[in-house]
């Protein structure tokens, strides 16, 4: 499979402790994006890396929340002090270098619950 | 600010009943339309592209078309198989690489 992997798929865990999430992007694709989806509503962008640097970042973002992408491959999005507010499904996409207006493509997300 | 609406929220259709899906934008300097598909609990999975107005794109039953403010998806003839939400996203000048979704319609066909 060469599509976008996200790991891990579900995960529990109780206010106010950290959680890490990884995203294996579609091989030779430069750009990577991190969304968040809440029941019922469309995704919404968090951040955006081209290779290692990270470009854009939602103003609603929270300094709770910190993204990597060391040397351009994988990315990790962390949390930290979770909420209940945090709840919701995470969502990664990355897209080709190739043009400037191209769609993503999304992997299957990780859904968190924090409890 | 961009702003993405999708009307109806929710579709119910018969088997084989046509209908439209209808994505309005107001933004600064469309650059891309996007339509996707979202099964329950997975992610968004990709359908079309658009890019500038006139333009329409076809693949087996839907039929995505663009004019300057809106966006519909036509179904012909649903299967229940289609039953999903489909979201509608852009990329404009001030959003740049990034995507603004909009909230998706909810489709349910009934065998």
């Amino acid at each position: 499979d060469t599509g976008v992997s996200q790991n891990p798929r579900h995960k529990i865990t109780k206010r106010g402790q950290n959680v890490t999430f990884r995203c294996d992007p579609i091989s030779e694709h430069n750009r990577l994006y991190w969304y968040r989806q809440t029941l019922g509503q469309g995704p919404e962008f968090l951040t955006y890396f081209q290779n290692e640097a990270q470009l854009e970042k939602s103003r609603l973002l929270s300094d709770r929340f910190s993204a990597e992408r060391p040397k351009g491959s994988f990315s990790t999005l962390e949390i930290q002090r979770t909420e209940q507010g945090d709840s919701a499904m995470y969502l990664c996409a990355s897209s080709s270098r190739l043009s400037l207006n191209t769609e993503a493509f999304f992997g299957q997300g990780t859904r968190l619950t924090v409890v | 600010e961009d702003q993405v609406t999708q009307s109806p929220e929710a579709l119910r259709l018969q088997e084989g009943e046509s209908s439209s899906l209808n994505c309005s934008y107001t933004v600064s300097g469309l650059r891309g339309l996007f339509w996707y598909r979202q099964d329950p609990g997975k992610g968004p999975e990709f359908l079309f592209t658009l890019y500038s107005a006139g333009e329409e794109k076809e693949k087996e039953r839907l039929k995505a078309t663009l004019t300057k403010k809106e966006s519909f998806l036509h179904i012909t003839a649903p299967k229940p198989e289609d039953s999903a939400t489909y979201l509608c996203a852009v990329q404009t000048s001030s959003s740049r690489q990034n995507f603004v979704f909009g909230p998706g319609t909810r489709l349910s066909v009934l065998p």
